[in-house]
């Protein structure tokens, strides 16, 4: 079964830092390009950051351009994303998922998406 | 960034009755070195991840019922949704992937009359 499972949301300080995670199974991991996706509780979907099948592109939102860090590590099938200076407007549900990829420096379509982990910036 | 822009942002339609969402890119989202619109479509349910409807603006994914039809190409973009059934109540997003950051439209809601 194609899954993807996100883990490392938490409470965290404004100003402090989280490093979410994202194990995948059940698919080739090194033939897909990978993103992060957030909701803020009752708003919509906010493209986060993206990564292409082996880490040579990366691509991020303004809104966390510099703060966030994408990664991926091929040979354990997990993606990263290191978040820095964490602010109340970061507060949302992060999905990993899955990108469709053909092998380039690029990415598309999101096929397969985690349930999320939830990450809460407050004083 | 590509602004995308959904009509309605909500919208109630009868059981077994067309239901039709829009989606305008500000800019073309067509893709040259496939022929295709770098467009797609997401269903959400309460509580539940997005589920990718269509992509490349008018393929179904797999296991989509094929009540489910996107079209459009360039900057308009439209999900159907031929007759409307109660499990399809949720809320709908279209999202272009033609350049970073691949940006979503703000959601449409769609509910039974």
């Amino acid at each position: 079964e194609v899954q993807l499972v996100e883990s490392g949301g938490g409470v965290i300080r404004p100003g402090g830092s989280l490093r979410l995670s994202c194990a995948a199974s059940g698919f080739t991991f090194d033939n897909y390009g990978m993103s992060w996706v957030r909701q803020a509780p009752g708003k919509g979907l906010e493209w986060v950051s993206g990564i292409n099948w082996n880490g040579g592109t990366t691509d991020y939102a303004n809104s966390v351009k510099g703060r966030f860090t994408i990664s991926r590590d091929n040979a354990k099938n997990s993606l990263y994303l290191q978040m820095n200076g964490l602010r109340a407007e970061d507060t949302a549900l992060y999905h990993c998922a899955r990108a469709f990829s053909s092998g380039s420096y690029y990415y598309y379509y999101m096929d397969v998406w985690g349930k999320g982990t939830t990450v809460t910036v407050s004083s | 960034d590509i602004v995308m822009t959904q009509s309605p942002d909500s919208l109630a339609v009868s059981l077994g009755e067309r239901a039709t969402i829009n989606c305008k890119s500000a800019q073309s989202l067509f893709y040259s070195l496939n022929n295709n619109n770098c467009l797609a479509w997401f269903q959400q349910k309460p509580g539940q991840p997005p589920k990718l409807l269509i992509y490349w603006a008018s393929t179904r994914a797999s296991g989509v019922p094929d009540r489910f039809s996107g079209s459009g190409s360039g900057t308009d973009f439209t999900l159907t949704i031929s007759s409307l059934q109660a499990e399809d109540v949720a809320v709908y997003y279209c999202q272009q992937y033609y350049i970073t950051p691949h940006t979503f439209g703000q959601g449409t809601r769609l509910e039974i009359k």
